[in-house]
């Protein structure tokens, strides 16, 4: 089973500064397969980016992914207030079937 | 735009059965063009994929769960459910159902989640 290990674990910055999230792998993972979520205190995942670089329907563009084969990063160009939240890395592998989520970064104000 | 909504009861005994619905509206559950998926996540934890089926009744495990797990779709009713045999206190969780783009591997649209404690 792959695993997903994001760092860090609590990134503390200010509005308007710009935000690196990583989420590494344990095995290789196909940039096909590895996706981006925020998540906000009693609300579900929402998708920001796919495919490792592909912005999600509706998401700002200073949300963007990149990396390839164990690492890949989350950017937020300039944070706003409302882009204080947890955020996870997903990955899909074909041996076994399964899907497996990074154990998340939480992103809060300084 | 699709919604998606999951019911069911928020307080199960350990040994029962969890069973869970999820409600699609906006959107035919039998169009195939989607497979749809349930997650969990433990107060305070992270995100644990559970399984997944599409329209024609074809599921997706995790292996983790599969001893105790279905997944069923009732395309009748454009809704699919969850259950989950002999359940404890771990299973304890927010639920939630999630669509996925057929091809792809993501999660692109998610419910609310609901909340199910195992108790006695």
């Amino acid at each position: 089973e792959i695993v997903l290990t994001q760092s860090p674990g609590t990134l503390s910055l200010s509005p308007g500064e710009r935000a690196t999230l990583s989420c590494r792998a344990s095995q290789s993972v196909s940039s096909s397969y590895l996706a981006w979520y925020q998540q906000k205190p009693g609300q579900a995942p929402r998708l920001l980016i796919y495919e490792a670089s592909s912005r999600a329907t509706g998401i700002p563009e200073r949300f963007s992914g990149s990396g390839s084969g164990t690492d890949f990063t989350l950017t937020i160009s300039r944070l706003e207030p409302e882009d204080f939240a947890v955020y996870y890395c997903q990955q899909y592998a074909t041996s076994p079937h399964m899907y497996t989520f990074g154990q998340g970064t939480k992103l809060e104000t300084k | 735009q699709v919604q998606l909504q999951e019911s069911g009861p928020g307080l199960v005994k350990p040994s029962q059965t969890l069973s869970l619905t999820c409600t699609v509206s906006g959107g035919s559950i039998s169009s195939g063009d989607y497979y749809w998926s349930w997650f969990r996540q433990p107060p305070g934890k992270g995100l644990e994929w559970i399984g997944y089926i599409n329209y024609s009744g074809s599921t997706y495990y995790n292996p983790s769960l599969m001893s105790r797990l279905t997944i069923s779709v009732d395309t009748s009713n454009n809704r699919f459910s969850l259950r989950l045999s002999s359940v404890t206190a771990a299973d304890t969780a927010v639920y939630f159902c999630a669509r996925i783009p057929r091809g792809r591997r993501y999660f692109d649209y998610w419910g609310q989640g609901t909340l199910v404690t195992v108790s006695s």
